[in-house]
C-alpha cells in the first residue's frame, strides 16, 4: 500500500509570501504530526492530530503557522508571511489506531522548503 | 525537559567495520526509546525501539540496549555495509504523550 506523502516536495517562496504544503496519510491512519527539520538537525514537533481534532500545537513557532485537517484525512500546513528563518524540510507523519506509547510513526518523504 | 544528545557526526567507516553511535537522553518522565534511519532521497524509517528498560531493540543486524542507569541507548552492529550509509536518529516518546523528540542525528558513511 501506499505510505505518507506529501507535496510539493520543493518549493522556493518569496520572503514574505504564503505557503500551503500538503500531507495525505496512510489510509486508515488516525494520527497526523507535523514536524520541522532544519539543515543538520533533527526533526522538531510541530503539531499533531487525532483524526480532525488538533490536539497539540505547542510546537509551532509563531502565530505565521496554522494547521488543518477537515476532515481527518488530508493535511495542510499553512506558513504565513514566509521568513528565511522558516526554510527547513517539513516531514509528516501518520500512525495507526492505537493508544500504544510505541506505536510507530510512519514519515513522508518531506516538503523542502527554501524562503528567498 | 526532554531532550536527546547523539555523537557528533559524520562518522566514516571501512565496510565491515564495528559501528557505535552514541545516544544519550533526558526525561521528565519514563520514555521509550527509538532508532530512525533516514537512507538518501528517502523518509524516516523506525530501525529499531525500547519500550523499558534493560530491552534491547535489534533489526538488520543493529542493536541498542535500553540503560536507564546511564540514561542510554547506543546503536552498534557489527560489521557494517555500505548500504549503511545514512543519517541515524535517536529518539524519545513520553509515556501519555505523542510526539517523539529528537537528537540531531549523526551522518554515517561506509566506504567499500
Amino acid at each position: 500500500g501506499a505510505g505518507v506523502s506529501q507535496s510539493p516536495r520543493y518549493k522556493v517562496a518569496k520572503r514574505g509570501q504564503d505557503v500551503a504544503l500538503r500531507c495525505d496519510p496512510i489510509s486508515g491512519h488516525v494520527s497526523l504530526f507535523w514536524y520541522q527539520q532544519a539543515l543538520g538537525q533533527g526533526p522538531e514537533f510541530l503539531t499533531y492530530f487525532q483524526n480532525e481534532a488538533q490536539l497539540d500545537k505547542s510546537g509551532l513557532p509563531s502565530d505565521r503557522f496554522f494547521a488543518e485537517r477537515p476532515e481527518g484525512s488530508v493535511s495542510t500546513l499553512k506558513i504565513q508571511r514566509t521568513q528565511q528563518e522558516d526554510s527547513a524540510v517539513y516531514l509528516c507523519a501518520s500512525s495507526p489506531p492505537g493508544t500504544g506509547i510505541y506505536n510507530e510513526q510512519f514519515f513522508g518523504p518531506g516538503t523542502r522548503l527554501t524562503v528567498l | 525537559g526532554n531532550s536527546v544528545t547523539q555523537m557528533e557526526g559524520p562518522v566514516t567507516l571501512s565496510e565491515e567495520a564495528f559501528l557505535t553511535i552514541n545516544c544519550t537522553y533526558t526525561a521528565t518522565g519514563y520514555p521509550s526509546l527509538f532508532w530512525y534511519v533516514q537512507y538518501p532521497g528517502e523518509g524516516l524509517q523506525l530501525l529499531l525501539k525500547a519500550t523499558k528498560a534493560d530491552d534491547k531493540g535489534s533489526n538488520k543486524g543493529f542493536e541498542a540496549t535500553y540503560r536507564k542507569e546511564t540514561t542510554s541507548f547506543h546503536l552498534e552492529k557489527g560489521s557494517v555495509q555500505v548500504s549503511d550509509s545514512a543519517v541515524y536518529f535517536c529518539a524519545l516518546k513520553i509515556q501519555g504523550a505523542q510526539k517523539l523528540v529528537f537528537g540531531q542525528g549523526t551522518r554515517l558513511t561506509i566506504n567499500p
